[in-house]
This record gives structure tokens, sequence and C-alpha cells, in this order.
């Protein structure tokens, strides 16, 4: 069935240092991948997005890549700052029925101080 | 631009009652709307899509019933909680998209709503 998964549940990484989340989707279709960042309480807030026509886009510390013979997509973070603190979901769409977007679990980001 | 506003932010209701909360485009308009619940620690989990002027589709094992949908323009949605019950504590959060060929959804900033 329509699935996005993600991994890790949690996260915590040295500031400065690297983060990876990754995602895995199920619908051959999905051609847009969304991350969104989501402060305790708020919105989710997109902040990087790629389609399936090319395989990597970076935005400053935050990049995503995408493979799309293996259905992932990764999102990475450099140099992390305690403002990155948050947690983070991928998502997928799926036009199986209705153009809809499926969330992963999500992963709590940690930056240590 | 694409800015999406939902009304209350935070609702307490008593069990029994009905809750209605609003979702709107404010500067664009929205052929589809999504209505979705979000547990403690938990992810997003979609409750139904709402296209202006018709029925909404409902995600399997959520009760239409229940959770009435109305998206009687290109700019407003509403979603009503009936009968609420604790277990129906949750934050609801829509989002919008400006076309079928759109991808991107814009968020709006979510409602907590508590049933005693």
């Amino acid at each position: 069935g329509e699935n996005v998964e993600q991994h890790p549940s949690t996260l915590s990484v040295q500031e400065g240092d690297s983060a990876v989340i990754k995602c895995t989707y199920s619908d051959s279709a999905s051609n847009y991948f969304p991350w969104y960042k989501q402060e305790l309480g708020k919105r989710p807030q997109l902040i990087i997005d790629i389609r399936s026509n090319v395989g990597e886009k970076k935005d400053q510390r935050i990049a995503v890549t995408l493979n799309k013979t293996a259905k992932h997509f990764s999102l990475h973070i450099t140099e992390t700052q305690p403002e990155d603190s948050a947690v983070y979901f991928c998502a997928a769409p799926v036009y199986s029925s209705a153009s809809k977007i499926i969330f992963g679990s999500g992963t709590r980001l940690s930056i240590r101080p | 631009g694409a800015v999406v506003s939902q009304h209350p932010s935070r609702v307490i209701c008593k069990s029994g009652t009905s809750v209605k909360i609003e979702c709107r485009s404010l500067d664009f308009q929205a052929t589809t709307m999504f209505w979705y619940r979000q547990f403690p620690k938990q992810s997003l989990m979609l409750m139904a899509t709402s296209n202006e002027g018709s029925k909404a589709t409902y995600e399997q094992g959520v009760e239409k019933d229940k959770f009435l949908i109305n998206h009687a323009s290109l700019t407003l949605s509403t979603l009503t909680v009936t009968s609420a019950h604790p277990e129906d504590s949750s934050f609801y959060i829509c989002s919008a998209k400006s076309g079928p060929a759109s991808d991107t959804q814009y968020f709006g900033p979510g409602t907590r709503l508590t049933v005693l």
C-alpha cells in the first residue's frame, strides 16, 4: 500500500557536524519529494523539495538527494546549529486515488552544544 | 504569498459538543485542501482531501459522519468535529494547494483541540 518510511526516529549530533535523514517511498509514480521542519506546537515548514527530474538539490546548508530507482531520498544538513533542533518530516505524493501527500513518521533531531 | 490561516488556534470544549475549525487561503485560491490530525510526538495523519464544490475524500478509518468537511469556496474549508470525545483531542492542521498541477502544500498554523 501507500507508504513512506523514515529513519532514524531520533538523531542527536554535535553542533557543527552533519545530520542525515533517510526516507523510502512505495508509489513509483511519485515525482515530488518535500521535506518539512516542525517546531513544537507549530505548523510544518517546507525547507526544501526535489522533483524527480534531478538527483540532488542544495540550498545553503541543506541538501536533498533522490534515487528513483531505489525509491529513496535523503535530507542532509551540514554544519548543524542549535536552531536546527526540530522534528523533520519527509513526504511523497500518492497518485493512486487522489493527489495527496503521505508523511513519514518523523525524525527528532537534537543538536548538542 | 501562499498564506494559510486557521481559526481558532486552540479550543477547549465539553464532551458531546461540536467544534468547527476554519481553514482559509489568504492570498491564493485553493482548489484542494487537506486536513491532518497530529497526536503528540507523532506524524501528520491525513484525514481527508477536500476539493472545492465536491464531497471530501476520507482516508480509511476516518469517520465521515464524525468529521464533517465543507469546502464551499476556493478560499475556505471547514472541519466540524461532531459529538467530540476526549480521544478526539489532538492538533488539527489544514493545508492547501493552489491547483491540481501544483504539488506544494501550504500549511495552516494548526488548531489545538482539547475535549474535556
